[in-house]
């Protein structure tokens, strides 16, 4: 089994749609879980970043962690033409010192239809 | 702010021959790391560095080097280029591993 999980998709939505982004992982030891947001041809950019379960909203984006059930989503309101890219999850043990690297899932390609 | 620049952004080799790709950041960042990304298999890292004249191996090193000089540059040798190292690369940088990293565009190498 692998850490992190994601569903590969593709996945096509219409344009104001919600859009659900998950992954689950098997290491417990996780507490900082990220979300990256890479357009063609570019490098991923950091679009939500959390500590622990909870939820965190950043304008039309909510990113929600449940570590009981090791599963993290995001969610995207009012879905945009300008939302396709891929997306990527992150995660990490901690911030610094031994097991603190990021450990990444493999993304999901996400297409909005005008 | 630059952020994290790599050099060259395109590039084709032939089987065997060598080249440096380029990675610079002007965060003062401390972590430095090269990942290449394939086509159903995600960010793979290749080696990372911790800090100036330090850098280990990742999941994936075989084919390439590093050095650490300093702060701000991070290159990646490729010592004998091969048709399975066609892919995308990206470097990236933070303040400590396990804080969220910032990406170059990459560089899209293809190796014929």
């Amino acid at each position: 089994q692998k850490e992190v999980e994601q569903d590969p998709g593709p996945l096509s939505v219409p344009e104001g749609a919600i859009v659900s982004l998950n992954c689950t992982y098997s290491n417990s030891a996780f507490q900082y879980f990220m979300w990256y947001r890479q357009y063609s041809r570019k490098g991923p950019e950091l679009l939500m970043y959390t500590y622990s379960s909870g939820n965190k909203e950043d304008g039309r984006f909510t990113a929600q962690v449940d570590k009981s059930s090791k599963y993290i989503s995001l969610f995207i309101r009012d879905s945009q033409p300008s939302d396709s890219a891929t997306y990527l999850c992150a995660m990490s043990e901690r911030e610094t010192g031994a097991n603190s690297k990021l450990t990444f899932g493999k993304g999901i390609t996400l297409s909005v239809r005008p | 702010n630059a952020g994290v620049t790599q050099t060259p952004k395109f590039q084709v080799l032939k089987t065997g021959q060598s080249m440096t790709l380029q990675c610079a950041q002007d965060m003062n960042h401390e972590y430095m790391s090269w990942y290449r990304q394939d086509p159903g298999m995600g960010l793979r890292l290749i080696h990372y560095s911790v800090g100036a004249g330090i850098t280990d191996q990742g999941e994936v090193p075989n084919g390439y080097n590093v050095s650490r000089s300093t702060t701000e540059d991070f290159p990646l040798r490729l010592l004998s280029a091969a048709p399975s190292q066609t892919s995308v690369y990206f470097c990236a940088s933070s303040l400590t591993p396990g804080q969220p990293q910032h990406f170059g565009d990459g560089t899209r190498l293809s190796i014929l």
